[in-house]
């Protein structure tokens, strides 16, 4: 039972313009988001997170809008460029009794950017 | 060392055979996890340690799978008897306590059971 979940396998935009990746959740104890990006051949790199309490996070040209009633979020990068062409993966954390903050992950999104 | 190293970083082995992948994950970090994504899905949480508390096992899908943690550093993730459901890349991350959320990961092993 998949609780992160990706809807968009993929995502094609053209350089400059703005790319929105969206993910929706199920669990409403994930109090952590993260997203991560992931070349081929590489483990996923941290982006750019975000805590329960916020609804935005901004980290220069990456954006991460959460909307907590509706169990979604979004990563807005603007502008895209060639280099942000990747797998981006959706992740959430919730505490678990033993202390750990294991992630949950979505499937991801292929995002092509066309120079 | 700069971040997270696994080896190795391809295996293929025969159905039946034990395997163990090995994670180096970055020096001061105390908490340490092992995912695996199988083809087209997510990553699955496997396994949590954290300092010399007992580790998390809840993730792993079978008696088959073991891991351990020696000197608080290097981790081996186990594999028995493998199946062809084994098969997938299996990354390990760190974080700096366990109370940190962002995990830096390694960059995998692709196990391959034939």
């Amino acid at each position: 039972d998949q609780q992160v979940k990706q809807n968009s396998p993929s995502l094609s935009v053209q350089e400059g313009r703005i790319s929105i990746l969206n993910c929706d959740y199920t669990n409403s104890m994930f109090d952590y988001f993260l997203w991560y990006k992931k070349y081929p051949a590489e483990g996923p790199t941290f982006l750019i997170s975000i805590s329960s309490i916020k609804d935005k996070n901004e980290d220069g040209r990456f954006t991460v809008f959460l909307n907590k009633s509706a169990k979604h979020l979004s990563l807005h990068i603007v502008p895209s460029q060639p280099g942000d062409s990747a797998v981006y993966f959706c992740a959430a954390s919730a505490r678990t009794r033993t202390g750990a903050n294991n992630l949950f992950f979505g499937t991801g999104t292929r995002l092509t950017v066309i120079p | 060392g700069a971040g997270v190293s696994q080896s190795p970083s391809n295996k293929v082995t025969e159905k039946g055979k034990d395997v163990e992948l090995r994670c180096d994950p970055i020096s001061g970090h105390t908490a340490l996890y092992w995912y695996r994504q199988s083809l087209g899905q997510g990553l699955e949480f496997l396994i949590y340690f954290q300092g010399n508390s007992a580790p998390d096992k809840s993730g792993l899908p079978s008696d088959r799978f073991s891991a351990e943690r020696t000197g608080g550093s290097v981790s081996t993730l186990t594999i028995q008897r493998t199946q062809q459901e084994d098969s997938a890349v299996y990354l390990c991350a760190s974080s700096l306590a366990s109370g940190t959320y962002e995990q830096y990961f390694g960059p995998g092993t692709r196990l391959t059971v034939t």
